[in-house]
């Protein structure tokens, strides 16, 4: 099992509010991930990190905003909730242990995330 | 065109019945090869990793072809249990992330 850890598991919150949905894993993975996924659709990549203060967009435009102050911890941050914003968050954390055959990807519990 | 394809589904079985998905990929610099399963509002839990040779877990047998750029997951004596959304992923290497393809759903029937 994977020890990578989302807080909350769901959040329903209204319009306007800051919101801060919070990821942490204990495996000591450089690369971590944030992915959003409707219900029944793709996976989308919104934001990634290669280690401490690095943070790339992904391939999905997202008005979300991420930080890398720890290995540990990557929280996602959405200055003003919107009910387009509704939607699951998935945050994984990947191993490389010199090529990337041995590089798995792992993923938390999610948060499903509903704007009111 | 996407980078990787699966077939469309959704794969509606019996219990007992084999099952094979099917999957392709674009970028012929892709090195690792995986398939994950997904419950219905649950995370992407990997299932097992694709090696060139073909490898085997119980009733899960996965395939490469690189010649081909062609992935295989086939699932022998289906379970209800089964019943999931297939993952198939690939990877280029490090530094480069993970390409999910859209996923199969599979409908195990009693």
């Amino acid at each position: 099992e994977a020890d990578i850890y989302q807080t909350p598991r769901y959040l329903v919150i209204g319009t306007g509010k800051k919101i801060t949905l919070e990821c942490s894993q204990t495996m000591g993975h450089d690369k971590m991930y944030w992915y959003q996924q409707d219900p029944g659709m793709e996976l989308h990549l919104i934001h990634y990190s290669y280690g401490v203060n690095s943070t790339e967009k992904g391939d999905l435009s997202s008005e979300s905003t991420v930080s890398r102050i720890r290995t540990e911890h990557f929280p996602l941050t959405l200055e003003s909730a919107r009910p387009s914003h509704t939607s699951q968050y998935l945050c994984a954390s990947s191993s490389w242990s010199g090529t990337a055959v041995n590089e798995k990807l792992f993923f938390g519990s999610g948060t499903q995330l509903s704007v009111l | 065109r996407k980078e990787v394809e699966q077939d469309p589904g959704p794969f509606n079985v019996p219990e007992g019945a084999t099952v094979a998905f099917n999957c392709t990929y674009s970028n012929s610099a892709s090195q690792s090869f995986f398939w994950y399963r997904q419950d219905c509002r649950k995370e992407p839990k990997l299932l097992m990793s694709v090696y060139s040779s073909g490898n085997e877990d119980g009733r899960f047998t996965a395939q490469l072809n690189r010649a081909s750029q062609y992935i295989s997951l086939l699932i022998r004596d289906s379970k209800l249990s089964d019943s999931a959304t297939y993952l198939c992923v690939v990877n280029a290497d490090y530094g480069q992330n993970f390409v999910f393809g859209p996923g199969t759903r599979l409908s195990v029937l009693p």
